[in-house]
């Protein structure tokens, strides 16, 4: 079974300086990992994935995220906080060893709030 | 290319009755999933579609059906409305991209959402 982690409901950050926001998960396999963010009364908005490759990865509007294979993570960056960033971050996992490998499973979310 | 829309955006029912929603993927996309978001439960898997036929499902009462058809648009069922079935509605498709036999990329991309609200 495949799970994700966010520890944090709220992380609050003031402008220009850097955020993160937390992920671990569970696999059994290899991990497919993607962050999305969510505005007030919106879908989902895809910021970036990993699949293979690179540690580092470097998403939509600024954000980057790091995996970490040992500690199973794949926390959340953004070198220089806007307060439009302020919004609703999920983290979803998906295992590429089982058979309903395609189905992605969600985090429950941490919101985060840049302040001016 | 137009992203993924859903129709109704706000939609207000009674108890017992039942709701259908509807989805247009991203075009090209054979893959539709659909999610129930609330408060409490956060973000809950339904059911996914990949041509025409339901290929995962999640843990939701048999109350909840869904189809698609052969554009890949997609629609959900809900029979006999309870007062917690008050939630977002998201519809999400994408693209299956493999390489060398095995699924890399499905990057899933999502439309705004139906509101529900059963009173």
């Amino acid at each position: 079974a495949q799970s994700v982690a966010q520890p944090e409901d709220q992380v609050n950050v003031a402008e220009g300086n850097p955020l993160t926001v937390k992920c671990t998960y569970s696999v059994s396999g290899n991990p497919y990992l993607f962050w999305y963010v969510q505005y007030p009364n919106r879908g989902l908005q895809f910021l970036l994935k990993y699949i293979t490759g690179d540690n580092l990865v470097k998403g939509s509007y600024g954000f980057e995220a790091e995996f970490n294979k040992s500690q199973t993570s794949f926390h959340l960056k953004k070198p220089s906080a806007l307060v439009s960033d302020s919004a609703l971050y999920f983290c979803a996992v998906r295992d590429d060893a089982s058979g309903s490998a395609r189905q992605l499973t969600f985090g429950s979310g941490t919101q985060l709030t840049v302040l001016p | 290319k137009a992203g993924v829309t859903q129709t109704p955006r706000y939609l207000i029912k009674t108890r017992g009755q039942q709701v259908t929603l509807s989805c247009s993927p991203i075009s090209g996309h054979r893959s539709v999933s659909w999610y129930q978001q609330t408060p409490g439960q956060g973000l809950q898997f339904l059911f996914e579609y990949f041509s025409e036929t339901q290929r995962n499902k999640g843990n939701f009462p048999g109350r909840f059906s869904g189809r698609q058809f052969s554009n890949s648009r997609s629609e959900m069922n809900v029979s006999t409305l309870e007062l917690g079935d008050s939630a977002l509605y998201l519809c999400a498709s994408s693209l299956e991209v493999w390489l060398a036999g095995a699924l890399k990329g499905n990057e899933q991309f999502f439309g705004p959402g139906t509101r529900l609200t059963v009173l």
